[in-house]
């Protein structure tokens, strides 16, 4: 399977504080996204990263990207308890014709 | 939120049974796709269509069929159900390929007894 795998399965972490999760590949990607999911929803589009970036930001996230090692970093700053949710990383490998790869997802949990 | 509506909401079948899903889109994306999500799974791909009459399997399309005869319609038909079907079942649109953004409809629970 060519799915990535991300790192931890789960973090728990006080409010106020930053969240990093990681997320490792086998082949080469043309893009990585990032996705959330709160509890009983679909999956909301966070940030994309294409394989030629190094790392992009929006708002409180921020995401690396790490080809030789084929992996890339999500970092959440000053976590808020409304960031309590299921975190995926999804690549898009080459020659993928159109279909992106989930991992199986990370639960963040924020204490109040 | 995308314009992305799933029916039904939740499902309960008997194995055996034939059971169809569908997606509906009012973003006029040329990319739809159904996904499973299962407990130590994550998301996985069943098909994928890349237009009007065009589509490909994922992963995990064994058991899985799909049509797409308009734009904003793509359908899941499980043609015998049996209960490892058991699944939340996800839509997904695209307006590009798999490298741009995707927009997930809200999901569809189905039990399969």
């Amino acid at each position: 399977s060519q799915q990535g795998e991300e790192d931890p399965q789960a973090l728990s972490i006080q409010e106020g504080e930053n969240a990093t999760m990681n997320c490792s590949y086998k082949t080469s990607i043309n893009n990585l996204q990032w996705y959330r999911q709160n509890s009983g929803r679909g999956l909301v589009h966070l940030i994309l990263i294409r394989s030629n970036e190094r790392e992009k930001h929006s708002g409180r996230l921020r995401v690396t990207l790490d080809t030789s090692k084929k992996s890339s970093s999500l970092l959440i700053t000053a976590s808020r308890a409304a960031d309590t949710a299921s975190y995926f990383c999804a690549t898009d490998y080459t020659g993928a014709n159109s279909k992106l790869t989930f991992g199986k997802g990370i639960t963040l949990s924020v204490r109040p | 939120d995308a314009g992305i509506t799933q029916s039904p909401r939740h499902k309960v079948t008997e194995t055996g049974t034939p059971v169809t899903l569908r997606c509906h889109q009012t973003e006029n994306h040329r990319y739809m796709y159904w996904y499973r999500q299962d407990p130590g799974h994550g998301l996985r791909l069943i098909h994928y269509s890349y237009g009007v009459k065009d589509t490909d399997k994922g992963e995990v399309s064994d058991g899985y069929s799909v049509s797409r005869s308009k734009t904003e319609d793509f359908l899941l038909t499980l043609e015998s159900a049996t209960s490892s079907q058991t699944s939340v079942y996800f839509c997904a649109i695209s307006s590009g390929s798999g490298s741009d953004t995707q927009y997930f409809g809200p999901g569809t629970r189905l039990t399969v007894l």
